[in-house]
Formats: C-alpha cells, structure tokens, sequence
C-alpha cells in the first residue's frame, strides 16, 4: 500500500502563510473527500487538524484551512506561529483492502 | 475527559507474539469504529487495522492480515490487538485511535512501544 506523497520539509517564517501538499490517486484522495490531517508534536501522540478536505473540529485554529484539487489535497497555515513547529500527516479513506493511507509526513519548520 | 490508554507493549523475540490493549473512557465506546495505527521510530504513520461498533466488521492492513487480530469488549470499553509471527519491521509504537466522523481519526491514545528484537 503505497504512501500518499507529501514534502519532507516546509519552512516559513513567523506570520507568513504556508502550504503542504499530499498527492495521491484517484482511488484515494482523487476519488473521496475523506481527507484529514494530523498534528504531532515530538514524543505526542498526532491530534486531528482538519477532516473532510477543509472542516475543523472545535478547538483548531481558524489558521489551520485545507483544498483539494484533483489527486492532490493541501494544508494550508496562515499567521505562522512557534507552535506550529511539528510533523504533520495527511490520510485518505480508499477503495482497497486496506481502506485508510497515510501521507508520508512533512516537518513544518518555523525560522 | 475523552481518553484512550493504551498497554501491553514491550519487548518480544521474532516470531513472537504480543497482545495490546486500549482502555477508552469519556464517550460511548460501543459507538465508535475502532482503529490500530502504528509509527515506526522516525518514520511515518501506518493504519494497521479497525474493527466496527459490534465487532462485525473487520478490516486489516496487507501488512499484518494473517498476522494481526483486532477485537473488542464494548462492556470493558476496551479494544485489543493480538499480534502473532512478529517481525522486526512491526517495531513500532502502536496507537489506538477513534473513528470519528468522515473517516477521520479524531482522539488518540499515547501510544504503546513494540520492540521485536532477539
């Protein structure tokens, strides 16, 4: 079960926006809007972020926003902070055997 | 507090077995999917398996099928994973998370370390 693509690193510094994309197929993010992303600080456990493509649960951040365009779905963290400094991971609900995938993870870097 | 704890991690030989245990507590568990992630150190998260609100269905990651058993105890608000013929490669900590809305895993355990290692 191949990994969704998504950049090793991304930086950006306090305030500025940035943006990590998660490409996969059209059995996975192409084909479903069950994309969600995760949070992991180092040592934590992840923590939900967005669902379904561009919806928060209560208690994220406004900064946090999502898209999707075709096979590729992306994050998007407006007004960089300190504490946004942590991996983050996308995942897809897909028609398979095995019926959720994992992006490979990205390490957010604030400068 | 919505809560999941997981245990029975540790230390086990190639080709031996283990079975993990995650205690929720804080919602109604009997209304949940349940599903096992792993992350192996350093790397990425991998989706091991769920199991639906009744235990009537069950799906598994290529990895582990044949391998690995989910089950539950929704009277113990509690899911189990029966590792078996463990491998190097299952090195990991293993999570239990919950299935929320939309196929998304929305509360997470801390997460439980599994070393197979002679």
């Amino acid at each position: 079960q191949s990994a969704l693509t998504q950049p090793a690193s991304v930086s950006g510094s306090p305030g500025q926006s940035i943006t990590i994309s998660c490409t996969g197929t059209s059995s996975d993010v192409g084909g479903y809007n069950y994309v969600s992303w995760y949070q992991q600080h180092p040592g934590k456990a992840p923590k939900l972020m967005l669902y379904e493509v561009n919806s928060r649960p209560s208690g994220v951040s406004n900064r946090f926003s999502g898209s999707k365009s075709g096979n590729t779905a992306s994050l998007t963290i407006s007004g960089l902070q300190a504490e946004d400094e942590a991996d983050y991971y996308c995942s897809s609900y897909r028609s398979s055997s095995t019926p959720y995938v994992f992006g490979t993870g990205t390490k957010v870097t604030v400068l | 507090e919505v809560q999941l704890v997981e245990s029975g991690g540790g230390l086990v030989q190639p080709g031996g077995s283990l079975r993990l245990s995650c205690a929720a507590s804080g919602f109604t568990f009997s209304g949940y999917w349940m599903n096992w992630v792993r992350q192996t150190p350093g790397k990425g998260l991998e989706w091991v398996a769920n199991i639906n609100q009744y235990g009537s269905e069950i799906n598994y990651a290529d990895s582990v099928r044949g391998r690995f058993t989910i089950s539950r105890d929704n009277a113990k608000n509690s899911v189990y994973l029966q590792t078996n013929s463990l491998r190097a490669e299952d090195t990991a900590v293993y999570y239990c998370a919950r299935g929320g809305v939309l196929h998304a895993f929305d509360i997470w355990g801390q997460g439980t370390m599994v070393t197979v290692s002679s």
